[in-house]
């Protein structure tokens, strides 16, 4: 079984939509991050989470502990947000595991 | 004042050669990292250092060794290149698990 799983694979939505992506993971763990990857490669560090929820612009986080699921929300979703998200975490052995990705597409 | 550099951001190579990519960061942040991302774009850790002592060391070949001369930098050096490293390659620093940055990538393709 995989560690984290991430939902859905691909997202495709129009100007607008609230977006949610899923991060469901089996272990225990200390932090967890959501990056974002653009077309062109690059990757930004978005969030990190140990518990509850953060908010910058947009973009919001939220992570259970107990349930072991961690949400990223995007609010008025605009083409710009096209890009790659993906959620990882340190475990307690202290090994990075990153998720498989969210590939989002908005539609003007 | 870019925060994590990377070079070259493209290296084409033969098989077997030996090369080095570059990374230094400027965000007097204690821990470096490679990672590595495949032709599916899945990312993975290959090696972090804290203070100059390895902390993380992924089952990656050891053709593939990190060097880090001091805390702001730490490459990435590569022997005997094979098809298979042919990827792109992210540097990245955090201080303890904050403030993570990544830098630009660099495209490694070996022909």
């Amino acid at each position: 079984k995989n560690e984290v799983e991430q939902s859905p694979q691909n997202l495709t939505a129009q100007e607008g939509e609230f977006i949610t992506i899923n991060c469901s993971y089996s272990v225990g763990i200390s932090a967890l991050h959501w990056l974002q990857q653009h077309p062109g490669g690059g990757i930004v560090s978005l969030f990190m989470l140990s518990s509850g929820k953060k908010k910058h612009g947009r973009l919001i986080a939220t992570i259970n502990i107990q349930e072991k699921h961690s949400s990223l929300h995007i609010t008025a979703s605009h083409p710009r947000d096209s890009a790659v998200y993906i959620c990882a975490f340190m475990n307690r052995d202290d090994k990075i595991i990153f998720g498989k990705g969210t590939r989002l597409h908005i539609l003007p | 004042d870019t925060a994590v550099s990377q070079t070259p951001k493209y290296l084409v190579t033969q098989m077997g050669n030996d090369k080095s990519i570059k990374c230094e960061q400027n965000l007097g942040h204690d821990t470096m990292y490679w990672y590595k991302q495949d032709s599916k774009k899945f990312l993975k850790i290959m090696f972090s250092y804290n203070n100059k002592e390895l902390i993380i060391n992924e089952t990656v070949p050891n053709r593939f060794s990190p060097k880090s001369p001091d805390k702001a930098h730490l490459n990435l050096h590569i022997n005997s290149l094979e098809l298979g490293d042919s990827a792109v390659y992210f540097c990245a620093s955090s201080l303890g698990q904050v403030g993570y940055t990544f830098g630009s990538g660099t495209r490694l393709t070996v022909v």
